[in-house]
Formats: C-alpha cells, structure tokens, sequence
C-alpha cells in the first residue's frame, strides 16, 4: 500500500542553524499535508500545514515546501533553538490523516 | 477553549484483560480519530468518528473497537490484550463538517497502556 515516509530518523543540528526535514509521501491522490511536533510525554503538537494547491507556505521561522511532481515534502526551521528538539511528523491525507515514522531532531547548544 | 481530553492518562493490564480509554474532543468538534504509537513505529490509525459513526478504519484487528456518543465523546475498547498492545493510544478531535476538505487534527496527550 502507500504510505508516507521519513529519508532521515535523526537529524542534529547546531542551535542558530537552519534546519530541514524531509519526508516522501507515495500516494499522489493526497491534497492536504500536515508538519506535528511532539514533545517526550505530550500528544503531537500542529506546525504548520499546506494543500496541494500550493507549493510554499511560511508561519513563524517554519516553511513547509511541497514538491508534487517528486511527491516531497520538506520543513525548514531558522534559527533552531533548544526547544525545538522533538519527533518530528509528517501527515498526509487522502480521506483520512496517515503519518509518517518521524524525525528526531536535536539541537546542540 | 479547552482542548482534547484523554483519559485515563496511565494504565496497566494484563494479557487477556480488556481496556476502555476515553477521548473529550474540542468543544463543537465532531471528528474524533484515534491513533496508536509504539516505540520506533510513527502514529497508525486506528478509526475516526463522525456524528457518532465510523466514517474510516485502519488496519486493526477487530479486537480493537470504538464508539462516539452524541456529546462527540468518544471512546476506545481493546479487547484480549497482548502484550504488543502496549502503545501510546492518541485521540484527536477536528472541525471536520464532511462538507470541507481535511482540517488539522488536534491531539490529547495520550493514554500509555502498558500490557503485562
């Protein structure tokens, strides 16, 4: 079946860094993708989101970039501070909300 | 407002026993989904609820079961525990209607199960 998925389960960075993480996703009829953050002990937190009609969106020092003709979907973080470390998820959704395995990120001081 | 409700937060059973964990959506949500999570696997879905019916299921043996009430309460039943039912079981709730397209899912903090 098709499944979302992660290229990288770990990923760290120096503090002041940018930082990216990628997923694939295989199921191209999926039109609304989903970045969560989730903290050791707590229920996975909303980041940022974006529908297939768009390639780019920004909130506050996160950008989520959807490459629909590789099926590809990446999140920048500027300025990686402490308190981003966490599991980081993708989601897509195709009639229901299917996640991938996750990357872990860490910030170094 | 506040937000999703999961209880109980912690439990033990052992194998064999059966478990019913509660979901108290945000207030005017009426789609509840539930996921499972397990140590080194991301979250997979369980089944979502809408206006009190199943409106999708994953790929779950029927021992795991769920039901909505009328207030959007929902809950979830496992049945014969295993031992690889111990897992972070997460509720979400959204502002799904059915008319619109997917809205963000917003999680409780889980219940944790651990199976004997």
């Amino acid at each position: 079946g098709e499944s979302v998925g992660l290229h990288l389960p770990t990923l760290s960075v120096q503090e002041g860094d940018n930082s990216i993480i990628n997923c694939a996703y295989s199921n191209s009829a999926s039109d609304y993708f989903i970045w969560y953050k989730q903290e050791s002990g707590k229920g996975p937190q909303f980041i940022i989101d974006i529908r297939s009609n768009m390639d780019k969106r920004q909130g506050q020092r996160v950008t989520v970039l959807l490459n629909k003709t590789v099926k590809h979907l990446s999140l920048q973080i500027a300025a990686t501070q402490p308190g981003d470390s966490a599991v980081y998820f993708c989601a897509e959704y195709n009639n229901d909300m299917r996640f991938g395995a996750g990357t872990r990120l860490t910030v170094k001081p | 407002k506040a937000g999703v409700t999961q209880t109980p937060r912690y439990l033990i059973k052992t194998r064999g026993q059966q478990v019913t964990l509660s979901c108290s959506p945000i207030s005017g949500h009426r789609s509840v989904s539930w996921y499972q999570q397990t140590p080194g696997q991301g979250l997979q879905f369980l089944f979502e609820y809408f206006s009190e019916t199943q409106r999708n299921k994953g790929n779950f043996p029927g021992r795991f079961s769920g039901r909505q009430f009328s207030n959007s309460r929902s809950e979830m039943n496992v049945s014969t525990l295993e031992l690889g039912d111990s897992a972070l079981y997460l509720c979400a709730s959204s502002a799904w209607t059915g008319v619109t397209g997917a809205n963000v899912l917003t999680f409780g903090a889980g219940s944790r199960l651990t199976v004997l």
